[in-house]
């Protein structure tokens, strides 16, 4: 059964700060992986989606790598700003449906 | 263009109640997905529908069903409610390739069982 695990649960850092995010899985069958950011009470945003075969995918100040065969994805974010402020989840897709990692709540503060 | 979206926004509804969820795909695409977030648990896949089938559903009781419209739109319906089936209820929509595909998510029905 597949598990999505990620670390930090939670991180506060000043604003101007690179940031490393971490996501792992424990079935490297996997179809692609997304990253998603929520703000409170709010849906689901996609950052980016990596494909099985993809190793890394790049949006801004956003970079999302994939290792499958360690069951590890990083969510790089540059120069953080207060409106990174929000959880951010990683989700991987097997056959048919998207299974949630636990998410990590992210506080930048000015 | 215009998202998904998800109807109505709040609902609260008393134990033993039925309550009714809506969600309007994105244009073109086939599937749509329900997905629950309690408090605590994550989310957690519910269910699964294209081409107006289901093609899958999570380990939630039967009280949970729905189905999809010809025009791709779908209902979520939940019997019987339970204090624990408060939750916020996302719907996401995709034209589904092969996994190939994003899922697109809407703003979530919160609803709150009293």
């Amino acid at each position: 059964k597949q598990e999505v695990t990620q670390i930090p649960a939670a991180l506060s850092v000043p604003e101007g700060e690179n940031l490393v995010l971490n996501c792992s899985f424990t079935d490297s069958a996997i179809y692609n992986l997304q990253w998603f950011r929520q703000d409170p009470g709010k849906g689901l945003t996609s950052l980016l989606l990596i494909q099985s075969s993809q190793r890394e995918q790049t949006s801004g100040r956003l970079n999302a790598s994939l290792d499958k065969s360690s069951g590890r994805s990083t969510l790089y974010i540059a120069a953080s700003q207060p409106g990174d402020s929000a959880t951010y989840l990683c989700a991987v897709r097997d056959t048919d449906k998207l299974i949630f990692g636990t998410g990590t709540r992210l506080q930048v503060f000015p | 263009e215009a998202g998904v979206t998800q109807s109505p926004t709040h609902l609260i509804k008393t134990r033993g109640q039925q309550a009714t969820l809506r969600c309007s795909p994105i244009s073109g695409h086939t599937s749509v997905y329900w997905y629950q977030q309690a408090l605590g648990l994550g989310l957690q896949f519910l269910l699964w529908y294209d081409e107006g089938e289901e093609r899958n559903r999570g380990n939630f009781p039967p009280r949970f069903s729905g189905r999809q419209f010809p025009n791709y739109s779908s209902e979520l319906n939940v019997n019987a409610l339970e204090l624990e089936d408060s939750a916020l209820y996302l719907c996401a929509s995709t034209l589904w390739e092969r996994g190939a595909d994003t899922q697109y998510f809407g703003p979530g029905t919160r609803l709150t069982v009293l």
